[in-house]
């Protein structure tokens, strides 16, 4: 148990459907992070946020749009997604800290299929 | 840019030593962590080296060299259920940004 649930675990969706990735920490935990992970390539940062504010933002296409109502909690909402963003979208928290290692938690996954 | 590189697949036999490599090219680097990914699960931390040297964990040992931009994830006494994949990764700038390696899958055999 890593203290962080993601639902789905699995999703289907078509090009046109709008959906939503949740994912839950429950590690008291003030920064969340949102991966990217296709196969045969490295984990790829998306979106960073720090106590519910977005702080990074690695040019990511808008038809992902990320969402933190608050530090236990952080959404990636699906809109016209390709194909090509078929992956495992992969959450993650950690405490936040700046100085050091900032060992971060990782979720199960959501494994997303773009029909 | 940045990018981290590291062999594709190793393989071992059990109860065998393996080294992982872990080369990077670029500027801002803090520090080097190592991640552990099974098949269908999640990454797991295994190990982060700010300093220069050799960190030990049980049997895993980690290392890193700055000068050389190279560091090595060492396993010993290899069980099977250390078959997984291993990711290096950078720790960068700003909030904890990791910039990861495209992982070593790491086959153990009887």
């Amino acid at each position: 148990e890593t203290g962080v649930t993601q639902t789905p675990r699995h999703l289907v969706m078509g090009m046109t459907n709008k959906k939503s990735l949740k994912c839950e920490q429950h590690l008291g935990h003030n920064a969340m992070y949102w991966y990217k992970q296709s196969a045969k390539k490295p984990l790829e940062l998306m979106f960073v946020y720090s106590l519910e504010e977005r702080v990074e933002n690695n040019s990511v296409p808008s038809r992902f749009s990320p969402e933190c109502p608050n530090s236990s909690h952080l959404f990636l909402h699906l809109h016209t997604l390709q194909p090509e963003d078929s992956a495992l979208y992969l959450c993650a928290s950690s405490q936040g800290s700046t100085s050091g290692t900032d060992e971060q938690f990782f979720g199960p996954g959501t494994r997303l299929t773009v029909l | 840019g940045q990018s981290l590189e590291q062999p594709s697949e190793v393989t071992a036999v059990e109860g065998a030593i393996v080294q992982i490599n872990c080369t990077y090219q670029t500027s801002g680097f803090y520090g080097l962590s190592w991640y552990q990914q099974h098949d269908g699960g999640a990454p797991t931390f295994l190990s982060y080296n700010a300093l220069d040297g050799l960190e030990e964990t049980g049997r895993f040992s980690s290392f890193l060299s700055r000068s050389d931009s190279y560091g090595y994830l060492l396993l010993q006494e290899l069980q099977m259920k250390d078959s997984a994949s291993y990711f290096c990764a950078g720790l960068s700038g700003g909030y904890n940004k990791l910039i990861f390696g495209a992982g070593t899958r790491l086959a153990v055999h009887p």
